[in-house]
C-alpha cells in the first residue's frame, strides 16, 4: 500500500507570507495527525482528525495555523502569516480507526524555513 | 500528563559494539511505549512498541527494548551495531487505547564509526 505522502518536501518562505502543507494519508485511515519538530526540540503534537472532524487541536500553537481535512481524505495545514519561529519539520501521520496504540505511519515530513 | 527523557543527544559507537539508547518516561496512566527511527531524508519509522504483556519487546533490524515499570525506563539495545544503524532515534509514550497522542523525547543521534 502507498504510504503517507506529504508535499512539498521543502519550503522556504519569507516572514509574513502564507504557506500550505498537504498530507495524503494511507487510504482508509480515519485518523490523521499533524506533528511538528522545531530545531533542537522534541516532536510535538499539533492536532488530530477523525475523518473530517477535529478530534483534538490542543497542540495548535496559535490562530495563524489552520488545518482542514476535506471529505475525510487529504489534509492541509496553512500557516498565515508565517513567522520565523514556525520554521521546523512538519510531520503527518495516519492510523486506522482508534488504533493509535499500534503506532502510526508517518510521512517524510515537510521542512519549512521562514526567513 | 506524560513526558519522555532521552539521555544523550548524541551517542557514538564502533561498528560491532553494543548499542544502548536510554529512555525514561513519566505517565499518570499505564503507558504504551514506542521507539521510532528517522534515517536521513526519510520519515519516522516504527522500530518497536510495548503495549501490554511481555516486557521484552523485539523490533526490526535486531533492536529490542525492555519495559521496566519500577525504573520507568524503556531503553533500546542492539548487540552489534552496523553502519546502517546510523540515524536519529526517538522514544515516545502514549496513554494507551483511546488516547492516541504521542509524546516524544528530544531524540538521540546514533553515530557508528568503522
Amino acid at each position: 500500500e502507498a504510504g503517507v505522502t506529504q508535499f512539498p518536501s521543502h519550503s522556504v518562505i519569507e516572514k509574513g507570507q502564507t504557506v500550505t502543507l498537504r498530507c495524503d494519508p494511507i487510504s482508509g485511515h480515519d485518523n490523521l495527525y499533524w506533528y511538528r519538530r522545531v530545531m533542537g526540540k522534541e516532536i510535538k503534537f499539533l492536532l488530530h482528525f477523525v475523518k473530517e472532524s477535529k478530534q483534538d487541536e490542543s497542540g495548535m500553537p496559535n490562530n495563524r495555523f489552520l488545518a482542514e481535512r476535506t471529505g475525510g481524505t487529504y489534509s492541509t495545514l496553512k500557516v498565515q502569516p508565517a513567522e520565523l519561529e514556525d520554521s521546523g519539520v512538519y510531520f503527518c501521520a495516519s492510523s486506522q480507526r482508534d488504533r493509535g496504540y499500534y503506532g502510526y505511519t508517518f510521512g517524510s515530513g515537510t521542512r519549512l524555513t521562514v526567513v | 500528563a506524560q513526558s519522555v527523557t532521552q539521555l544523550g543527544s548524541h551517542v557514538s559507537v564502533s561498528e560491532g559494539a553494543l548499542v544502548l539508547l536510554r529512555c525514561n518516561y513519566s505517565s499518570s496512566v499505564p503507558p504504551y511505549l514506542f521507539w521510532y527511527v528517522q534515517y536521513p531524508n526519510q520519515g519516522l519509522q516504527l522500530l518497536l512498541k510495548y503495549t501490554t504483556g511481555a516486557t521484552l519487546v523485539k523490533g526490526i533490524n535486531g533492536f529490542e527494548a525492555e519495559f521496566k515499570k519500577s525504573e520507568t525506563s524503556f531503553h533500546l539495545t542492539k548487540p552489534s551495531a552496523h553502519m546502517s544503524d546510523a540515524a536519529e532515534y526517538f522514544c515516545a509514550v502514549s496513554a494507551g487505547s483511546g488516547y492516541s497522542t504521542l509524546t516524544f523525547g528530544k531524540g538521540t543521534m546514533l553515530l557508528v564509526s568503522p
